[in-house]
């Protein structure tokens, strides 16, 4: 019963260009959204967040769209950068508090 | 700040054996977290802490698994017997609240053989 779900295991990108990270959920209880950001032999840093009351919030080249009706957000990072590739993990919080994190997406940025 | 300080870093130990994980949360903070990251289930919850009280431990996959958070500083996730199917990275996270602020340690990389 995987309630926050990311598809794609694997991303590849050309350096310069968009990357864009999907995530599904199925709890529309969840209030907050969360975008994890996770390099080898590191713990997952907090990248950017959306409140389920807002459909975009934008942080310099990194951008989160939450469409509600559709239980989906996505992650967008426009340039992209080597310095980019790593694992993101989408989050939500439920009304516990909790964050109920998704399996990751592995983006590589190739030069 | 050191941040989250978890150890070991590694751990390899034998099926049977019995493994403590330990972790050092951020001083200040009141919520812990303790999280398993597998290839399939990507971050899972095992069980978190408020004020140093287990608030929720449903996530905690069998009654070989215990933890504990005997004063604000410290934390413990113990396997006892330990199995290959623990095998895992094991974060643990600490913030103010149950809020979205979690600051995670670098985890401990669990094999067991």
């Amino acid at each position: 019963d995987q309630q926050v779900k990311q598809n794609s295991p694997s991303l590849s990108v050309q350096e310069g260009r968009i990357s864009i990270l999907n995530c599904d959920y199925t709890n529309s209880m969840f209030d907050y959204f969360l975008w994890y950001k996770k390099y080898p032999a590191e713990g997952p840093t907090f990248l950017i967040s959306i409140s389920s009351i807002k459909d975009k919030n934008e942080d310099g080249r990194f951008t989160v769209f939450l469409n509600k009706s559709a239980k989906h957000l996505s992650l967008h990072i426009v340039p992209s950068q080597p310095g980019d590739s790593a694992v993101y993990f989408c989050a939500a919080r439920n009304q516990g508090g909790k964050l109920i994190f998704g399996q990751g997406t592995e983006l590589s940025v190739k030069p | 700040d050191a941040g989250v300080i978890q150890s070991p870093r590694h751990e390899v130990t034998e099926m049977g054996q019995e493994v403590t994980l330990r972790c050092k949360p951020i001083s200040g903070h009141n919520s812990l977290f303790w999280y398993r990251q597998t290839m399939m289930r990507g971050l899972e919850l095992l069980i978190y802490f408020n004020n140093n009280v287990p608030i929720d431990d449903s996530g905690m996959p069998e009654d070989r698994f215990s933890a504990k958070m005997p004063n604000a500083s410290f934390s413990t996730l113990k396997i006892q017997p330990s199995e290959p199917r623990d095998s895992a990275v094991y974060f643990c996270a600490s913030s103010i609240g149950q809020y979205y602020g979690y600051t995670f340690g670098s985890g401990t990389r669990l094999t067991v053989v």
